[in-house]
């Protein structure tokens, strides 16, 4: 079991550029999670998908969209990247919506330029 | 979901028992108390979680006062692999069922 796996690992963008934070999930779990973690804070919920076609925004949710592609697979969108999202991306999925453990994957680290 | 408050950081010896403090005053009946650690830039891992009972698993211990205002994660023979931050968070059921609030979390620091 490979658990939560992110795409790419590091990225770089110039303002305005779009891009694709990739998130996939082998556990069979049904909810799905996206966090930002901005240096010396706590993760913030950007979006979240409790089941397979549905999406919920969070804390932060402006300037990204998602997309719950399948039952494993759970994209974050940047469509014009700002510096202010400079950030560590997390994704993360839970078996029900009673269950109390979020897997993590390992991160996305992009830089906004 | 009730705040939690934390002290900033800690130290603790290669060892001995790490007991890190959690104050969530405002929580209600039906709200959990989590802990997950976050160790170098890494996704967090979950720990342990309790509704009013202490609770005891692989990695830790945690301990619910009776007011369920205040708790304790106890990591009982603390390595240098445990530093890491760590995050109290309390979470509801109901239409907050997915969403953790971390806080700034404590760093600790285990000294050989």
């Amino acid at each position: 079991n490979a658990g939560v796996t992110q795409t790419p690992k590091f990225q770089v963008l110039k303002t305005g550029q779009s891009m694709t934070l990739q998130c996939a999930q082998d556990m069979n779990h049904n909810s799905m999670y996206w966090y930002r973690q901005d240096p010396g804070m706590g993760l913030r919920l950007i979006y979240y998908s409790a089941s397979e076609g549905t999406t919920d925004k969070g804390e932060v949710p402006n300037g990204y969209n998602v997309s719950r592609l399948n039952k494993r697979e759970f994209s974050l969108r940047l469509e014009s990247a700002a510096p202010s999202q400079t950030s560590v991306y997390f994704c993360a999925s839970s078996a029900e919506r009673e269950s109390y453990e979020q897997y993590f994957g390992p991160g996305t680290r992009l830089t906004v330029t | 979901d009730a705040k939690t408050t934390q002290p900033t950081s800690m130290d603790c010896a290669e060892g001995r028992a790490a007991n890190l403090p959690c104050n969530h005053s405002t929580i209600s009946g039906n709200e959990y108390v989590y802990w997950y650690r976050q160790i170098h830039s890494q996704g967090p891992q979950y720990i342990i979680h309790g509704l009013k009972n202490n609770e005891t698993n692989e990695m830790a211990s945690l301990i619910i006062t009776e007011d369920r205002k205040s708790s304790t994660l106890i990591l009982p023979h603390a390595t240098l692999r445990d530093t890491a931050v760590y995050y109290c968070i309390v979470r509801g059921g109901g239409t907050s069922y997915g969403k953790l609030t971390f806080g700034q979390g404590t760093i600790l620091t285990v000294h050989p």
